[in-house]
């Protein structure tokens, strides 16, 4: 069965700095790969999402993804962040079919003035 | 405008007493899910629905039950033998040719 592990549960970045949030899974073939972001007290919104093709992937809200087969990883990325983007962040992994998506334990962004 | 809807946003109920979240979508999809969230721990699967009249336990089904009588519709009851049930209730769907789920706002049930 997949899973997925970010080891950050907390990052604090300055307004305008850059951000990585990393996430490793581990699935014995191609797997989904997905980010969503949660503010507080919503539900989980669809950053970006990975299947096949092109290892760079461009999400919503400026944010992007790389997903590299040989390090078990799909870091997300944004070159500038800004105030709004302080919320959770949640990695997960599916298995293609309806039934299995596994999400890691999130990390908590928190975006300094 | 097509989305997922949970009510109610907030649930208070005593120990010992069973309460039903409701999880309604007009996105037309096939699958719907519940899951629970816990601080530090991430999303845990509950229940899943892929079509109507039928339902599979996920990773923590134990004190809960769903039914799936209308496509639109994924009820969730939380029971007294759930030995844990304050939390934060998630339900999600996805369309039978997607692979990512879609998210409601969540429900947040507090019992005392």
């Amino acid at each position: 069965a997949q899973s997925v592990t970010q080891p950050d549960i907390h990052i604090t970045v300055s307004e305008g700095a850059s951000l990585e949030l990393r996430c490793n899974y581990s699935y014995g073939a191609t797997p989904y790969l997905f980010w969503y972001v949660q503010s507080p007290g919503q539900g989980l919104q669809l950053l970006l999402k990975y299947f096949s093709g092109d290892t760079l992937v461009q999400g919503i809200k400026g944010f992007e993804a790389e997903f590299k087969r040989s390090q078990s990883s799909f870091n997300l990325r944004k070159p500038s962040v800004h105030w709004s983007d302080a919320a959770e962040y949640f990695c997960a992994v599916g298995a293609g079919n309806n039934n299995d998506m596994r999400f890691g334990a999130g990390t908590r962004l928190t975006v300094k003035p | 405008d097509g989305g997922i809807t949970q009510s109610p946003k907030y649930l208070f109920r005593k120990e010992g007493q069973n309460v039903t979240l409701s999880c309604e979508q007009n996105l037309n999809h096939d699958a719907m899910y519940w899951y629970r969230q816990d601080p530090g721990q991430g999303l845990r699967l509950i229940y899943y629905s892929q079509i109507v009249n039928d339902f599979q336990k996920g990773d923590i089904a134990e004190g809960y039950s769903v039914s799936r009588e209308k496509k639109e519709s994924f009820p969730l009851t939380v029971t007294s033998a759930q030995k844990n049930p304050t939390a934060f209730y998630l339900c999600a769907s996805m369309s039978r040719t997607g692979y990512e789920q879609y998210f409601g706002p969540g429900t947040r049930l507090t019992v005392t």
